[in-house]
């Protein structure tokens, strides 16, 4: 069964304060995903890696970084967290363009952050 | 423009009514794939169809079908005889060629009352 994973569903922290944010997947898919989602904007999308090692920015990179060291695992880094971070954080994973079910997005269950 | 409008915000029925969510895409590319996604309260998004740009052949699973009308630009999702458990937001998605990236609509909040 399709499996992704987030560290926490819910997350209070002080405005300044250095945020990581975990994402695991056990589909060996060699994307991974960090949208955002905000009432009235839909999911907008961080930041996206199509291997270890390598990402690329996507509609809001602003304040964020993410890290991929191992294929299953997509972090993403609040450098210093702002009130304007609050939201709820999803991430996704994907198969590689050209194999099976490629263009599917599976999603975690989100993070809920509230910077305060 | 690559973008997805889903005019509907919120859709308000009553059990075993049919409802209807409208998705409207626009893309440039001729070869694009078009998602819908259900996200109930808690939180996660569930894949729920994908449809090729080629394949304009409707669909129907269970109690839920798709409309693909390319010459309208549209991939509309309906609900037959709604539950309550149906209630949850609606994500029309789109992905243009050779590309990954998930262009969502905002939404459509469905809440279907007993």
């Amino acid at each position: 069964d399709v499996k992704v994973t987030q560290s926490s569903r819910y997350l209070v922290k002080r405005t300044g304060e250095k945020v990581f944010l975990e994402c695991v997947q056990d589909m060996d898919h060699e994307n991974m995903f960090w949208y955002r989602q905000d009432p009235g904007l839909g999911l907008r999308l961080i930041y996206f890696s199509y291997d270890v090692k390598m990402k690329e920015k996507g509609d809001i990179p602003e304040g964020y970084s993410v890290s991929r060291e191992k294929k299953e695992r997509f972090s993403l880094i609040l450098e210093s967290a702002s009130t304007n971070q609050t939201s709820m954080y999803l991430c996704a994973s994907s198969a590689r363009l050209g194999q099976p079910l490629s263009y599917e997005q599976y999603f975690g269950p989100g993070t809920r952050l509230t910077v305060t | 423009a690559q973008k997805v409008t889903q005019a509907q915000t919120e859709i308000s029925v009553v059990e075993k009514e049919d409802v209807t969510l409208d998705c409207v895409y626009e893309t440039r590319d001729t070869t694009y794939y078009l998602f819908w996604y259900k996200q109930p309260p808690s939180g996660e998004l569930v894949f729920l169809i994908r449809r090729n740009s080629f394949d304009e052949q409707n669909e129907i699973s269970g109690r839920y079908s798709w409309n693909f009308q390319k010459s309208t630009s549209s991939f509309n999702f309906t609900i037959t005889a709604s539950q309550v458990v149906d209630s949850a937001v609606y994500f029309c998605a789109l992905i243009p060629d050779s590309s990954y990236k998930l262009i969502f609509g905002s939404g459509t909040r469905l809440l279907v009352r007993p």
